[in-house]
């Protein structure tokens, strides 16, 4: 059974600062891994997409990188701001659906960014 | 472009009662269509997905029923609640290819 751990589970920095959320994931036969923000009562919100044949992804002051073999996704956040405050969660798409047979999640990261 | 509307968006149900939520997606044609729920001090979990009209399937043995009548419409419904019911069920969609991942707004579920 797929597992998904997130570290660190909170995290609180300054703004500015750039850093970095980590994911690890037990089965590495996964079709795609993707990183969500969450903001409280709200739902998710796509910010990457990592197929399985991929190494990483950008999207602005966003990098994701993925290491199949290892089991091991990062989210960099460059120059972070006070809006980056939410919750980050890691999901695996698993191998055999075809892209169709849903997400596991990790559990998050609750991110505060001090102004 | 897509849009997913999920409603209610709060709701608070005696035990014992039945349950309806409806997602429906706009935009797109033959989604794949998901529940999930995330439930206090636990990750999302999903529960339901369906890839076509009629076509369901369970990830966990539960209180609760899914349904696809159309094919952009999934109804998450249950005869009768109970307290662990309680939690943030979330309606999602795909296309077939592993896409992206969107998400509804949420209903938050009380159970009391």
């Amino acid at each position: 059974k797929q597992e998904v751990t997130q570290i660190p589970a909170a995290l609180s920095v300054p703004e500015g600062e750039n850093l970095v959320l980590n994911c690890s994931f037990t089965d590495s036969a996964i079709y795609n891994l993707q990183w969500f923000r969450q903001d409280p009562g709200k739902g998710l919100t796509s910010l990457l997409l990592i197929q399985s044949s991929q190494r990483e992804q950008t999207s602005g002051r966003l990098n994701a990188s993925l290491d199949k073999s290892s089991g091991r996704s990062t989210l960099y956040i460059a120059a972070s701001q006070p809006g980056d405050s939410a919750t980050y969660l890691c999901a695996v798409e698993r191998g055999e659906g075809g892209g169709a047979d849903g997400l596991t999640f990790g559990k998050g990261t609750h991110l505060i960014i001090q102004p | 472009s897509q849009t997913i509307h999920q409603w209610p968006a709060t709701l608070v149900q005696p035990v014992g009662s039945p349950l309806s939520l409806e997602c429906t997606v706009e935009g797109t044609s033959n989604p794949n269509l998901y529940w999930y729920r995330q439930a206090a001090g636990r990750g999302l979990q999903l529960l339901f997905y369906s890839v076509g009209i009629g076509q369901i399937s369970s990830e966990v043995p539960q209180n609760l029923s899914a349904s696809r009548p159309q094919d952009r419409q999934f109804i998450l419904s249950s005869k009768k609640l109970l307290l662990s019911d309680s939690g943030f069920y979330l309606c999602a969609w795909t296309l077939t290819g592993g896409t992206e991942a969107f998400f509804g707004q949420g209903t938050r579920l009380t159970v009391v």
